[in-house]
């Protein structure tokens, strides 16, 4: 079945720091990928998201790109900032299905 | 506009006890969708709603677990026989119709349900 596997956490960083939460996935077809951050106490929102192959989806800095051919969708920010620590869940959902999530990666960023 | 919303925000309940938990989604769309959120577990899908209709109920774990939609529109989770492993939170989301668009539109979470079990 289909399936996410994303980089457990947590992971640490300074300030103005690169980021890459890795993520690949398994599916059948063309599954369209997201990529969902959760801030402390509050709820699930959509970060990026890419509904093919090559497509990059982009978002207050975070980038991600659909490679097909690595089944891979991984989340990179040049510089982070304190206030984007977070909870970070790559997703992908097929036609008229769920979204299947990966188990999270918490990222905490210190000035 | 309005987003999703839920409710109880927290419920505590007795082992045993039912439950019944409920989301209202963004008027319009016609997709809603139950998740649950536990430590252990991570984010896990319950059951699709297409209109009033359950075309996928596959991630209910048990037959305690059921769900409905009415109008369209607010859909109930109800737990019966309530267990200590149902502590969760569960999340309630919503979307344009997806069907037929390789699964492409945005869900919409409301902010959950926070149920525990003593």
């Amino acid at each position: 079945g289909n399936s996410v596997t994303q980089m457990e956490g947590p992971v640490t960083l300074s300030e103005e720091a690169f980021l890459t939460i890795n993520c690949t996935y398994t599916a059948t077809g063309y599954p369209s990928l997201f990529w969902y951050v959760q801030y402390p106490g509050e709820g699930l929102q959509l970060l990026l998201k890419a509904t093919k192959a090559d497509d990059k989806g982009s978002n207050k800095g975070f980038e991600a790109t659909y490679r097909k051919e690595t089944t891979s969708f991984h989340l990179e920010k040049g510089s982070v900032q304190v206030s984007d620590s977070a909870v970070y869940f790559c997703a992908l959902s097929q036609a008229g299905t769920a979204l299947i999530f990966g188990k999270g990666t918490t990222l905490s960023v210190s000035s | 506009g309005a987003g999703v919303s839920q409710s109880p925000s927290n419920k505590v309940t007795e082992k045993g006890k039912d439950v019944e938990l409920r989301c209202d989604p963004i008027s319009g769309h016609t997709a809603l969708y139950w998740y649950r959120q536990s430590l252990g577990q991570g984010l896990e899908f319950l059951i699709y709603f297409q209109g009033n209709s359950a075309p996928d109920k596959s991630g209910l774990p048990s037959d305690r677990f059921s769900a409905e939609r009415t109008g369209g529109s607010v859909s109930t989770l109800t737990i019966q026989r309530t267990q200590q492993e149902d502590s969760a939170v569960y999340l309630c989301a919503s979307s344009l119709d997806q069907r037929g668009t390789s699964g492409s539109h945005e869900q919409y979470f409301g902010p959950g349900t926070r149920l525990t079990v003593t």
